[in-house]
C-alpha cells in the first residue's frame, strides 16, 4: 500500500538553530501535502498546505517566515524551522492524500534547548 | 468554524469488553469523517472513513457510525483486545478539493487491561 515516509523521527536542537523535516511519498506522487503540529494534549493542528511547484499555503497564525516549506517534487515535502526556539518544541507530522486515502508519515518530535 | 471535541479523553476496559468512543462535531457541511489510530513515537493509521452521505462503515471488530444533522460519529470497537491500546483520533475533512485538510479532535486514549 501507499506509504509516506518522514525523517527525522526525533530531533533535540539548541534554541537558535534551523531544523529540516523530510516527508516523502514513497510509491505514489503527491501534488499536495499537508503539514500538522500537534502540541502535548492537544489536537494534531493544521499549520499549511504544500503545493507542488507553487507557494505553500498557511494557515492563519502560522508565520510562514518561520515555518519554510519547499514541495520541489511530487514525492517530496520539507519543513524547515527556522532559528528554533523551545516554543517550537511539538510533534510534527506530513500528510498526503491518495485516492480516497489520506496517508501519514511516522511525524518528527523536535525538541528545542 | 469546526471544532471536533471527543469523549472520553481516556477510558481503560478489561479485555474483552465492547466500547464506544465518540466524536462530535460543530459544523455539518463536512466532505467526510475519518477515524484514525496513533500509537505512542508513531504516525496515524486510518481505521475508518465515512463520507458525507453514508451513515456507517464497518472493518472487523470496528463500526464506525455517522450521524451528520447532529453533527455525531461514534466508533464502535467489538471484544477489545490488549492490542487495540491506543490513542484514537476523530477527524472531518472540509473539503473544498484538497483533500487531507483534516480538523481533529484530542483524541481518546484506551487502554485495555488483559
Amino acid at each position: 500500500g501507499a506509504v509516506v515516509s518522514q525523517h527525522p523521527s526525533r530531533v533535540i536542537c539548541k534554541s537558535g538553530t534551523s531544523v529540516k523535516i523530510e516527508c516523502r511519498s514513497l510509491d505514489f506522487q503527491a501534488t499536495t501535502m499537508f503539514w500538522y503540529r500537534q502540541f502535548p494534549k492537544q489536537s494534531l493542528m493544521l499549520m499549511a498546505t504544500s503545493n507542488e511547484g507553487s507557494k505553500a499555503t498557511y494557515e492563519q497564525g502560522v508565520e510562514k517566515d518561520k515555518f519554510l516549506i519547499n514541495h520541489a517534487s511530487l514525492t517530496l515535502s520539507t519543513l524547515t524551522v527556522t532559528s528554533a526556539h523551545p516554543e517550537d518544541s511539538s510533534f510534527y507530522i506530513c500528510s498526503a492524500g491518495w485516492g480516497s486515502t489520506v496517508f501519514f508519515g511516522s511525524g518528527t518530535q523536535l525538541s528545542v534547548l | 468554524k469546526q471544532e471536533v471535541t471527543q469523549i472520553p479523553a481516556a477510558l481503560s476496559v478489561p479485555e474483552g469488553e465492547n466500547l464506544v468512543l465518540n466524536c462530535s462535531f460543530t459544523d455539518s457541511a463536512i466532505y467526510n469523517l475519518q477515524w484514525f489510530r496513533q500509537d505512542p513515537g508513531k504516525g496515524l493509521t486510518s481505521l475508518l472513513l465515512i463520507q458525507s452521505s453514508q451513515r456507517e462503515q464497518t472493518s472487523g471488530r470496528l463500526n464506525a457510525s455517522l450521524d451528520k444533522s447532529s453533527g455525531r460519529s461514534t466508533l464502535y470497537i467489538a471484544a477489545s483486545q490488549p492490542g487495540d491500546s491506543a490513542t484514537y483520533l476523530c477527524a472531518v475533512d472540509k473539503g473544498g478539493g484538497s483533500q487531507g485538510n483534516l480538523i481533529f479532535g484530542k483524541g481518546t486514549k484506551l487502554s485495555v487491561k488483559p
